[in-house]
């Protein structure tokens, strides 16, 4: 059963607007949370990303959001550049140790 | 700045053939892994090990061996290939609790 989730498999958005990428996940002992970033034909890159214990975190043109509550996580990224085209890959961690990932958001951003 | 290498970057199997995927990192990491993606369903964890002498089995586990010698090899053996693991394989490594996984390039196989 799959722990975390991405329900957008792909996204478009112009150059210079916000990109959103959501994630939930299942399981309430995650307590850390990561972003990848994955280019076509190479392995996944780490972007960012945030402890349970924060709502939130920046790092220039990218946020992500957290909702414990909720069991909800987002990426904003702003603004967006035809550079952000990727796969992106929300991942949750418990201490650190084994990693899940959700099944990926295609960006693609329109120049 | 060499992370996580892994090799071949691609390999076509027939039916049946088993072969090793390799996997080195030269970051001194206790935690690797492999994980398989394939299209609609992200990456699923097949095996990972916290340590030398230590491995478990992921959510995807049935037709891979794994071993863990040294801190830095951890090998993924295909016993006996079928068409249902054609996907691209990434090994990846962490320090323990260090809350950040660093992927390979990938491996592309493909099981005729």
């Amino acid at each position: 059963d799959q722990q975390v989730k991405q329900n957008s498999p792909s996204l478009s958005v112009q150059e210079g607007r916000i990109s959103i990428l959501n994630c939930d996940y299942t399981n309430s002992m995650f307590d850390y949370f990561l972003w990848y970033k994955k280019y076509p034909a190479e392995g996944p890159t780490f972007l960012i990303s945030i402890s349970s214990i924060k709502d939130k975190n920046e790092d220039g043109r990218f946020t992500v959001f957290l909702n414990k509550s909720a069991k909800h996580l987002s990426l904003h990224i702003v603004p967006s550049q035809p550079g952000d085209s990727a796969v992106y890959f929300c991942a949750a961690s418990i201490t650190g140790n084994q990693f899940y990932f959700g099944t990926g958001t295609s960006l693609t951003v329109i120049p | 700045n060499a992370g996580v290498t892994q090799t071949p970057k691609f390999q076509v199997l027939k039916t049946g053939q088993s072969m090793t995927l390799q996997c080195a990192q030269d970051m001194n990491h206790e935690y690797m892994s492999w994980y398989r993606q394939d299209p609609g369903m992200g990456l699923r964890l097949i095996h990972y090990s916290v340590g030398a002498g230590i491995t478990d089995q992921g959510e995807v586990p049935n037709g891979y061996n794994v071993s863990r010698s040294t801190t830095e090899d951890f090998p993924l053996r295909l016993l006996s290939a079928a068409p249902s693991q054609t996907s691209v394989y990434f090994c990846a490594s962490s320090s323990q609790g260090g809350n950040t996984i660093y992927f390979g390039e990938g491996s592309w196989l493909t099981v005729v």
